[in-house]
């Protein structure tokens, strides 16, 4: 069973950037997108983008344009998020998630595996 | 981006009880909807996909019902490991979008 291992926690000052990486253990990518799910503190859910690994597309939520880089390297089965210019509302954990692509339709299913999640702490 | 709107926010229930989440679409979302389970300090974990579909080694305890709109995840006899929060989340348009969680705590 496909497992998603994630770097581990991070600590990052102001303006700073933070990569976060997620590894595919026992399996690949295969014909999955990977996106990144953020949980502020006490706070819910939030989609930041996804990456299509196959394809090397990779799309962002419009809150996140031009501060998230999401990137995957099919040799390791590893995605990555890097976030810039990171403020203390960054402050979070970050998830990657597997949901099966369909390249007809562009759409997504549910997310079935997760990571199990990244603490990044934005503090002067 | 649809919006998806969970009552209660929270509820407290007892071991036993029969719980009903629901969750509300801004637009229609066919059955593009899944529910997810997330403990304290824990990934949130896939329970039901495609509305009313079970997720594989998720008890039967759990299911969901709903299509267009309205949408609800009903837990038939409320164990104590089911005491967390319980999330909504669309798949039908991009952007995928969450629901704002709603927490189920012990009375």
């Amino acid at each position: 069973q496909v497992q998603l291992v994630q770097s581990g926690a991070e600590v990052k000052k102001p303006g700073s950037s933070v990569k976060v990486s997620c590894k595919a253990s026992g399996g690949t990518f295969s014909s999955y997108a990977i996106s990144w799910v953020r949980q502020a503190p006490g706070q819910g859910l939030e989609w930041m983008g996804r990456i299509i690994p196959i394809l090397g597309i990779a799309n962002y939520a419009q809150k996140f344009q031009g501060r998230v880089t999401i990137t995957a390297d099919k040799s390791t089965s590893t995605a990555y998020m890097e976030l810039s210019s990171l403020r203390s509302e960054d402050t979070a954990v970050y998830y990657c998630a597997r949901a099966e692509y369909y390249y007809g339709s562009g759409s997504m299913d549910a997310f079935d595996i997760w990571g199990q999640g990244t603490m990044v702490t934005v503090s002067s | 981006a649809i919006q998806l709107t969970q009552s209660p926010s929270s509820l407290s229930a007892s071991v036993g009880d029969r719980v009903t989440i629901t969750c509300r679409a801004s637009q229609g979302i066919s059955s593009a909807l899944a529910w997810y389970q997330q403990k304290p300090g824990k990934a949130p974990k896939l329970l039901i996909y495609d509305a009313s579909s079970l997720e594989s080694g998720v008890p039967s305890r759990f299911s969901g019902s709903g299509s267009g709109t309205d949408f609800t995840l009903t837990i038939s006899s409320l164990q104590p490991e089911d005491f967390a929060t319980y999330y909504c989340q669309q798949f039908n348009n991009y952007p995928p979008t969450f629901g704002q969680g709603t927490k189920v705590e012990i009375k």
